[in-house]
């Protein structure tokens, strides 16, 4: 049974460029949520979706958006690079019947803006 | 002040020791407490759930006290794979019911 699958594993983006990451849920989950992990940092929450929507958003700008498809799976899209936004990225998926005690976490997108 | 503070390490400690780790939250209406811990550059990976009654899981115990805010962590008779980052966690409040707040974590090494 697959766990959570993001990619790329790593990616190396200049500054004001835009960068798209990708998340496959564990089966049988249906909720996904997006961290960032700025070196030496604990993940802060970016957004989570749900039935395709966006159901809750932590405090980052509107150049973090995201999608979430029919099959569950999600992307996080970033625009105008900065190189503030140099961290891992982690998606964690969960079941909305058990919440956070099934939540799971993928390895993360390690990206680098130059 | 930081909704999760902690201790902020790090700990060296050889093999065998007794080790506790301190976290404090700011919003008295969290409802749910964990401990996290992350390998270097790997996820973080749920280590336990933390309850008001306290709970242990082998070699690990953690305590949540709901008048002073406070979690703490004991990891008794630590090995060598102990070594890493751990990540104290806490869900604020219903209005924000679906996501997790991470400290910055305490790095542990555990020396030979």
């Amino acid at each position: 049974d697959a766990g959570v699958t993001q990619s790329p594993t790593h990616l190396i983006k200049t500054r004001g460029q835009q960068v798209t990451l990708r998340c496959s849920p564990k089966s049988g989950h249906d909720t996904v949520s997006w961290y960032q992990q700025a070196l030496g940092q604990g993940p802060q929450f970016i957004f989570q979706y749900y039935e395709e929507e966006e159901r809750q958003r932590g405090n980052f700008p509107d150049r973090f958006s995201g999608h979430q498809f029919p099959n569950y799976s999600s992307e996080l899209n970033v625009n105008a690079l900065l190189l503030g936004d140099s961290a891992l990225y982690l998606c964690a998926s969960s079941s909305s019947g058990t919440g956070f005690y099934g939540y799971t976490f993928g390895s993360g997108t390690r990206l680098t803006v130059v | 002040r930081k909704e999760v503070e902690q201790d902020p390490g790090p700990f060296n400690v050889p093999e065998g020791a007794t080790v506790a780790f301190n976290c404090t939250y700011s919003n008295s209406a969290s409802q749910s407490f964990f401990w996290y811990r992350q390998d270097c550059r790997k996820e973080p990976k749920l280590l336990m759930s933390v309850y008001s009654s306290g709970n242990e899981d082998g070699r690990f115990t953690a305590q949540l006290n709901r008048a002073s805010q406070y979690i703490s962590l004991l990891i008794r008779d630590s090995k060598l794979s102990d070594s890493a980052t751990y990540l104290c966690v806490v869900n604020p409040p219903s209005g924000s019911a679906r996501q997790l707040t991470f400290g910055s974590g305490t790095q542990l090494t555990v020396l030979p």
